[in-house]
């Protein structure tokens, strides 16, 4: 299996631009999340997708931030506009089953590096 | 609400030292537990699972057991080489809500 895939690796754009980060999960997983990471926060989980339904987006920093699961073999994250605090690295992971016994394993993606300037 | 908590870093080790990075949690019900690692530029990986108590994890050199009475996870390896320099990762499979629950990330340093 190819894992995670996430595009585009770098994006560097301009405050106020919209911004839109692209993820496909791993063939057969139920489960799709999009985190966030920087110095400051670390980690942060903002936003969970259990069959293309949205789970939990209490992570959303805020109105600017929104995500879609179409299907089952692709998901989005958009900011507009765009600000230079958003810059951090955005990963996107996906598991199996998760909740059902499982063992809540993720597998990642490689991240997009999103800088803001 | 359930949590983990790691200890801080960065550690600075010499090369075929022994490695210890605690790890401890806060969960209801019986989370499974994992050790994730990043490595510079790269996204999070898989290095051990345990789903249950008593377990114990392992996966190149490095395990990890599931210390119920203690609610601990620590993190050992015999002997670290420079190639296992990265971001460390501690996190639990919440119960209540189906999220993973990250630590704050350890920095491992090895020098040669």
């Amino acid at each position: 299996d190819a894992g995670v895939i996430q595009s585009p690796r770098h994006e560097v754009t301009e405050m106020g631009q919209e911004v839109t980060l692209r993820c496909k999960p791993i063939s057969g997983h139920d489960y799709l999340f999009w985190y966030r990471q920087t110095m400051m926060r670390g980690l942060e989980l903002l936003i969970y997708f259990n069959n293309n339904v949205p789970i939990d987006d209490s992570g959303m920093p805020e109105d600017r931030f929104s995500a879609k699961m179409p299907n089952a073999s692709f998901s989005t994250l958009k900011i507009q506009p765009s600000e230079p605090r958003d810059s951090a690295v955005y990963f996107c992971a996906s598991s199996f089953g998760q909740g059902k016994g499982g063992s809540y394993e993720q597998y990642f993606g490689p991240g997009t590096r999103l800088t803001v300037t | 609400g359930d949590s983990v908590t790691q200890m801080e870093g960065p550690v600075t080790l010499s090369e075929e030292a022994f490695l210890t990075i605690n790890c401890t949690y806060t969960a209801t019900g019986y989370p499974s537990l994992f050790w994730y690692v990043q490595y510079p530029g790269e996204g999070l990986q898989l290095l051990l699972k345990a789903t249950k108590a008593d377990d114990k994890g392992s996966n190149k050199g490095f395990e990890a057991t599931y210390r119920k009475e203690t609610t601990s996870f620590h993190l050992e390896k015999g002997s670290v080489q420079v190639s296992d320099s990265a971001v460390y990762f501690c996190a639990l499979g919440s119960s209540n809500t189906g999220k993973l629950i990250f630590g704050q990330g350890t920095t491992l340093q090895v020098k040669p």
